[in-house]
């Protein structure tokens, strides 16, 4: 099975904060990366595939980035709507895997 | 607008059995496959398995963790998506969500939308 881990577990940060999530597969899974995310007591939401392309809607302060085994997803201005866990996802191979999530918490 | 809703979520003992629906809406259910995940109390998300539509043979795949106790089927005529959830345990615990597979001939491939959620709580 692939193993994600991403980093940090948690970040504290501010409205308007510039913030970054690193995610991390334990082998090459070219560009088959996900991101979600969720907030308490809700369904996961899909933001981002093929490790850089916005789901349509998804604002453009979302990026992503990466291929091989290290991608990053970037909010480049965090909002108040934001906060919340984030969430990296391999699409390379079954069985399909998560890292831990990436709780984002108002500084 | 495309929606997915679960339902048959519960209580229920160890050693008995459960199942989930996901009722489909706002999309021709039968041209996709269909994916269930869970996260138990306080924890991450748990891909559980999925069923490919009946153009990829209907067939299976499960998550190692629950292969030969879960059993995921589909009814196209319905637009539902079952999960078979038999031998519960414990550590069975979570909420259950349904989501469906979209793959583009690219290759890249994601799981939108998901649905709300049912829970259930196996405990004597």
């Amino acid at each position: 099975d692939i193993q994600m881990t991403q980093s940090p577990s948690s970040l504290s940060a501010s409205v308007g904060d510039r913030v970054t999530i690193t995610c991390r597969a334990s082998q090459s899974i070219s560009t088959y990366l996900n991101w979600y995310q969720q907030k308490p007591g809700k369904a996961p939401k899909f933001l981002i595939y093929g490790a850089s392309r916005l789901q349509s809607g998804v604002p453009s302060r979302f990026s992503g980035s990466g291929s091989g085994t290290d991608f990053t997803l970037t909010i480049s201005s965090l909002q108040p709507e934001d906060f919340a866990t984030y969430y990296c996802q391999q699409s390379y191979s079954t069985p399909f895997t998560f890292g831990q999530g990436t709780r984002l918490e108002m500084k | 607008e495309v929606q997915l809703v679960e339902s048959g979520g519960g209580l229920v003992q160890p050693g008995r059995s459960l199942r989930l629906s996901c009722t489909a809406s706002g999309f021709t259910f039968g041209d996709y496959a269909m994916s269930w995940f869970r996260q138990a109390p306080g924890k991450g998300l748990e891909w559980v398995g999925f069923i490919r539509r009946k153009g990829y043979g209907g067939t299976t795949e499960y998550a190692a963790s629950v292969k030969g106790r879960f059993t995921i089927s589909r009814d196209d005529s319905k637009n539902i998506a079952y999960l078979q959830m038999n031998s519960l345990k414990a550590e069975d615990t979570a909420m259950y969500y349904c989501s469906r597979y979209y793959d583009l001939w690219s290759g890249s491939n994601w799981f939108d939308p998901w649905g709300q959620g049912t829970l259930v709580t196996v405990s004597s």
